[in-house]
Parts: C-alpha cells; structure tokens; sequence
C-alpha cells in the first residue's frame, strides 16, 4: 500500500514570495504519477501539476514547479510570486502507473494561506 | 467541456435514511471515480468505473454503500441506513487516456452530507 505524507499542516506566504510544500511518499511501486491539486475554500479540487516517475525533468506549470527527488521519494512544490488567489488547501496525490488501478492516494494536505 | 459536475450540492439526512447522489462525468470520460472527504483530511478512494462496469471498490465502501454507473455515462452513488459517520464530502472525479495527461482525474464539486 502506497502512503502520502504532508509534514506542513500550514503554511503562510507574503503576496510576491516563494513558498515550498513538502511531500514524501512511500511505496515499492517503481513507475507511477505524482500530483498536487488545490482546494480553495469552498471551491473544487483542481490540478496543479502532475509528475511521471520515469521522467527525470521536472515538472512546470507557470508560476508552479516541483522538486522530484525519486531515490528520496520527495515530490515537493513551489510557488513563485504568491498571488492571493493561491490560498487554498494543497494535496499531494501518488498513483500508480499501468492498467488495473486507477485510485489516488491522498496526503493530509498543507493549508496555504496568502498574506497581502 | 463543462466539468465534473454532482447533485445535490448538500444534502442532510436523519441517522437511518437513505441518499442518493449523482455525477456526470466530463463527457467522452470513460472512467469515473468516488472519493470521501471528511474535514481535515484528504480524499479517500472509494470506487472506480471504467465505462459501466465497477472495476475497483475500497474497503471503506461498506455493504451499506452501492455505486452504479448504467449506461457508462453518469454514476449514483446510494448510502443506506445512514450513520452519523457518513457525514463527509463525497466527491466525483473522471478521468480518459489522451496523449496529453493520461488517466488525470478532474474533480466535481462535491456533495456535502451531513448525517443528523
């Protein structure tokens, strides 16, 4: 069984800075996807930014990137200049790759909160 | 493309009733999933549907849980002699492969339940 783990129940950031999530997961699966998805209050989880195992590169998405770090089995994410509209609730998400199993694997999540 | 989209938005029942929820998927999703999310966590997998047939079930998705999926376009998902533990978030998610973003799941917004 795979385990998702957010070490950050919260966080807060100034509008224009950077902020960094940690993610560590555990599993024996060796190719699978990384995500992140946000939650703002109230509002539908949406995808941030996905990450294949295989591929050594990591992702980016605008103002978001990840630190995938495979041998560590760290998935980190960072957010550069801060808006407001980036406080939200920030899930960290495994699921393995291949047919057959489809379900993600969730962490606690890291409340952000964007500080104006 | 309209979303994910799950009615009713919130529902509340007395201890021993019976709901029913639905989803519609992002249409072409051939795969669908339900999720539950009780406050402070994250999602938890309950079951998955590729097309109409109900490949996977957690098991979290007691006997008192049923999930269908008819003609393999929108799902219901029925909880019977409710329990105040019921009360959660209940989401949809669908998902189709592309050479783009393979099996990324697209979230509803939920039905919240809350189980008097």
């Amino acid at each position: 069984a795979q385990t998702v783990t957010q070490s950050q129940p919260e966080m807060s950031v100034q509008e224009a800075e950077t902020v960094t999530l940690s993610c560590t997961y555990d599993t024996s699966e060796s190719n699978y996807y990384l995500f992140w998805y946000k939650q703002p209050p109230s509002r539908q989880m949406i995808l941030v930014i996905r990450q294949e195992a295989y591929k050594q590169q990591n992702a980016t998405e605008n103002r978001f990137s990840v630190n995938f770090q495979k041998a560590a089995k760290s998935f980190s994410l960072k957010i550069s200049d801060s808006q407001l509209g980036d406080t939200a609730m920030y899930f960290c998400a495994f699921m393995k790759a291949g047919a057959g199993s489809y379900q993600l694997t969730f962490g606690k999540g890291t409340k952000l909160s964007v500080i104006p | 493309d309209t979303g994910v989209s799950q009615n009713p938005r919130h529902k509340i029942t007395k201890r021993g009733q019976n709901v029913t929820f639905r989803c519609d998927p992002i249409s072409e999703h051939n795969r669908l999933y339900w999720y539950r999310q009780t406050l402070g966590q994250g999602p938890e997998f309950l079951t998955y549907f590729q097309n109409e047939a109900q490949l996977e079930k957690s098991r979290l998705l007691s006997d008192r849980f049923s999930a269908e999926r008819p003609k393999g376009s929108f799902s219901t998902l029925e909880i019977q002699r409710t329990e105040q533990g019921d009360s959660a978030m209940y989401l949809c998610a669908s998902s189709t492969r592309d050479s783009h973003r393979p099996d990324t799941q697209y979230f509803g917004p939920g039905t919240r339940l809350t189980v008097l």
